[in-house]
C-alpha cells in the first residue's frame, strides 16, 4: 500500500527563520512529488512540484528530492506568520491519483 | 487566475438521503478528480475521470458513489443513501494533463450527515 509519512508537528519557528518540513514515501514507483499548503478549513493550494533528484527553488521555497532515500523536503526561508498552515506532501506514480500525507502543522511565531 | 468552483460550500443532509456535489473545473483541463478529507485526517483519493469515463477509483468509491459530467462544464459527485461516516470535506480537482502538473483544487463542499 502506498504511504506518505509526515511528522504531524506542530513545528514552531520564529519569524525570519528557516522552516524545514520532511516527508517519506513508500512507493518506489513514485515519479512526481508535490507540496501543498492548507489553511484551516480551506482547500489545499499547490506550492511546489518536483520530479528529479536534487533541489528546486521558487522564491522563498526550496523543494528537495532524494529518490534513493525516498525522501522529500520543503524549506521555507524567511518564514512569515502568514506561512502558518498545514503543509501536505503528496506523491504520484504515473497513475491518475495522488497519495497525500497527513500534513505537518507549521506555526511561525512573530 | 482560473479557479475550480464547487457548490454548495456546505450541505447538511439526513442519513439515507442522496446528495449531489457540483464542480466546474478549469475550462482547458482534461482530468477531473474527487477527493475527500475527514476532519483531522488525510486527503483521500476517491475517483478520477477522463474522456467521459472513470479512469481510476479507490476502495472508498463503492456503489454508493457515482460521478457524471452531464455537460461540457459541470462535474458532479452523487452519494446515494448517505451515512454518518460520509461527513467530510469533498474537494474537486482538475489538471490540464496527466503528466507533471499539480492539481488545482476547488474550495470544497463540507458535507454533514446527521
Amino acid at each position: 500500500q502506498k504511504e506518505v509519512e509526515q511528522n504531524s508537528g506542530p513545528l514552531s519557528v520564529p519569524e525570519g527563520a528557516i522552516a524545514s518540513l520532511n516527508c517519506t514515501y513508500s512507493d518506489r514507483g513514485s515519479q512526481s512529488f508535490f507540496w501543498y499548503r492548507q489553511y484551516s478549513g480551506k482547500s489545499p493550494e499547490l506550492i511546489m512540484s518536483i520530479y528529479s533528484n536534487g533541489d528546486k527553488e521558487d522564491g522563498r521555497f526550496t523543494a528537495q528530492l532524494n529518490k534513493a532515500s525516498q525522501y522529500v523536503s520543503l524549506l521555507i526561508r524567511d518564514s512569515q506568520p502568514s506561512d502558518s498552515a498545514t503543509y501536505l506532501c503528496a506523491s504520484g506514480a504515473g497513475s491518475y491519483q495522488l497519495t497525500f500525507g497527513k500534513g505537518t502543522k507549521l506555526s511561525v511565531i512573530p | 487566475e482560473p479557479e475550480v468552483t464547487q457548490t454548495p460550500s456546505h450541505q447538511v443532509t439526513q442519513m439515507g438521503q442522496e446528495v449531489i456535489l457540483r464542480c466546474v473545473p478549469i475550462s482547458n483541463h482534461l482530468y477531473f478528480y474527487w477527493y475527500r478529507q475527514i476532519l483531522g485526517q488525510k486527503v483521500e483519493f476517491l475517483v478520477s475521470f477522463y474522456n467521459n469515463e472513470i479512469s481510476e477509483k479507490s476502495e472508498i468509491f463503492d456503489d454508493q458513489f457515482s460521478v457524471e459530467r452531464p455537460d461540457g462544464s459541470n462535474f458532479t459527485l452523487k452519494i446515494r443513501s448517505t451515512k454518518l461516516e460520509d461527513s467530510a470535506m469533498y474537494f474537486c480537482a482538475s489538471r490540464r494533463d496527466r503528466g507533471q502538473d499539480g492539481y488545482t483544487f476547488g474550495s470544497g463542499t463540507r458535507l454533514t450527515v446527521v
